[in-house]
């Protein structure tokens, strides 16, 4: 069973900075590619990074360009996401989701970020 | 950056209903790059359709998806309790890699 575990979110100030963590078992992690979305609180979806299997292929939206940095570790079975220079429009539940084929075939539960004073 | 907009905001139904959702997009989307999610409170998405109709793993038959170019249509023939949350199109593209809807929230009427 695929299975996708974030963790790392909290409250944070505005300018600070988070470093989500995302586990993955059930499949082989080293041959996916994986992403980040996002939701705020009561809205839609946003999708956030991309990185490839072999780490060689990285994605941004540019809301988060220059600001965030995704990266995975194949012999952890882990994908990251280190956000520097939180916004309050940063402020979501990050989902770490597996990429197949041009499609989001798995997500986790997702970890609740929340930026404010 | 392709736009998805997604119509009615808002449906209610009752159950045993059949339930039609719009996906429209501001240019042209290849069929193979378009899929369809239910997300309800509290839970992560679940992915129904990709390849705008082609069924995931465990959706049941109830569910289909259609349409090609600009128009997209997911079709619920006869719905269940369970059916009733928040669904999304989603496209693949360049720029942003991926591209969601707004969303359409299916109510119980």
């Amino acid at each position: 069973e695929v299975q996708l575990e974030e963790s790392g979110g909290g409250l944070v100030q505005p300018g600070g900075s988070l470093r989500l963590s995302c586990a993955a078992s059930g499949f082989t992690f080293s041959s996916y590619s994986m992403n980040w979305v996002r939701q705020a609180p009561g809205k839609g979806l946003e999708w956030v990074s991309h990185i490839s299997f072999s780490s060689n292929t990285i994605y941004y939206a540019d809301s988060v360009k220059g600001r965030f940095t995704i990266s995975r570790d194949n012999a952890k079975n882990s994908l990251y996401l280190q956000m520097n220079s939180l916004r309050d429009e940063d402020t979501a539940v990050y989902y770490c989701a597996r990429d197949y084929y041009q499609r989001i075939d798995y997500w986790g539960q997702g970890t609740l970020v929340t930026v404010s004073s | 950056e392709i736009v998805l907009t997604q119509s009615p905001g808002t449906l209610s139904l009752s159950p045993g209903e059949r339930a039609t959702l719009s996906c429209r997009a501001s240019q042209s989307v290849s069929s193979s790059y378009l899929a369809w999610y239910q997300q309800k409170p509290g839970q992560a998405p679940r992915l129904l359709i990709y390849g705008a109709s082609t069924r995931a793993t465990g959706i049941p038959d109830r569910f289909s998806g259609s349409g090609s170019g600009t128009d997209f249509t997911l079709t619920i023939s006869r719905l269940e309790p369970e059916d009733f949350a928040v669904y999304y199109c989603q496209q693949y593209g360049r720029s942003p890699m991926y591209t969601f809807g707004q969303g359409t929230k299916l109510e119980i009427k």
